[in-house]
């Protein structure tokens, strides 16, 4: 399973833009990148999901290299309620969860 | 309802004892994964099934650790003899298919105490 790297942690200003990157240079031409988020207390849930080409929901916005082995998740307006751990995910049959990024967000 | 439903939301058990913990997925997904979130960790994945197979149990951490899954549907998480460290918020899983280019719904987990 290819394994990502995602920041610890980062900050945001609220209605502020948030840019949340993600290395899985081991990724293969198969695997579809995937985020979920985690709200405290919460089980995760979806985000969004990609394989080539960006990919734009009601959500976010995500950013895919061209050679794959990155991508961003963008939140185009940070609110409160979206701070959260995010997940990046490398899917080729499981779903396995690296460690996350921890977003806060400051009013 | 129309979500992922686990039970019982909360249980405390003393060491020892064995538990079963349930998953019911969304009717008509395929896909079920099982993951246990130790306090302010990351999700460590256990096991998935596709239909009632569980093509990877890579992740059961011991042989006290063993899941099925029937009918294609519910699937139970057992725990023998637990211990202390088995403490930690477990959490399923459940998608159309095997999620590659589909979504995968959570539910909110079954919190185990064991003391």
């Amino acid at each position: 399973d290819a394994k990502t790297t995602q920041p610890n942690s980062m900050e945001s200003n609220e209605e502020e833009p948030v840019h949340l990157p993600c290395n899985h240079s081991t990724i293969s031409g198969t695997d579809y990148i995937h985020w979920y988020r985690q709200l405290p207390s919460q089980g995760p849930e979806y985000v969004i999901h990609g394989l080539t080409s960006n990919v734009n929901n009601r959500m976010a916005s995500l950013a895919i290299a061209e050679d794959r082995k990155s991508s961003t998740l963008i939140l185009h307006r940070a609110t409160l309620r979206d701070a959260a751990v995010y997940y990046c995910t490398i899917v080729g049959g499981k779903l396995i969860f690296g460690q996350g990024t921890e977003l806060s967000v400051k009013p | 309802g129309a979500g992922v439903s686990q039970s019982p939301s909360n249980k405390v058990t003393e060491k020892g004892k064995d538990v079963e913990l349930r998953c019911d997925p969304i009717s008509g997904h395929t896909a079920l994964y099982w993951y246990r979130q130790s306090l302010g960790q990351g999700l460590e994945f256990l096991i998935y099934f596709q239909g009632n197979s569980a093509p990877d149990k890579s992740g059961l951490p011991s042989d006290r650790f063993s899941a099925e899954r029937t009918g294609g549907s519910v699937s139970t998480l057992t725990i023998q003899r637990t211990q202390q460290e088995d403490s930690a918020v477990y959490l399923c899983a459940s998608s159309l298919r095997r999620t590659m280019n589909t979504e995968a719904f959570f539910g909110q987990g079954t919190r185990l105490t064991v003391v």
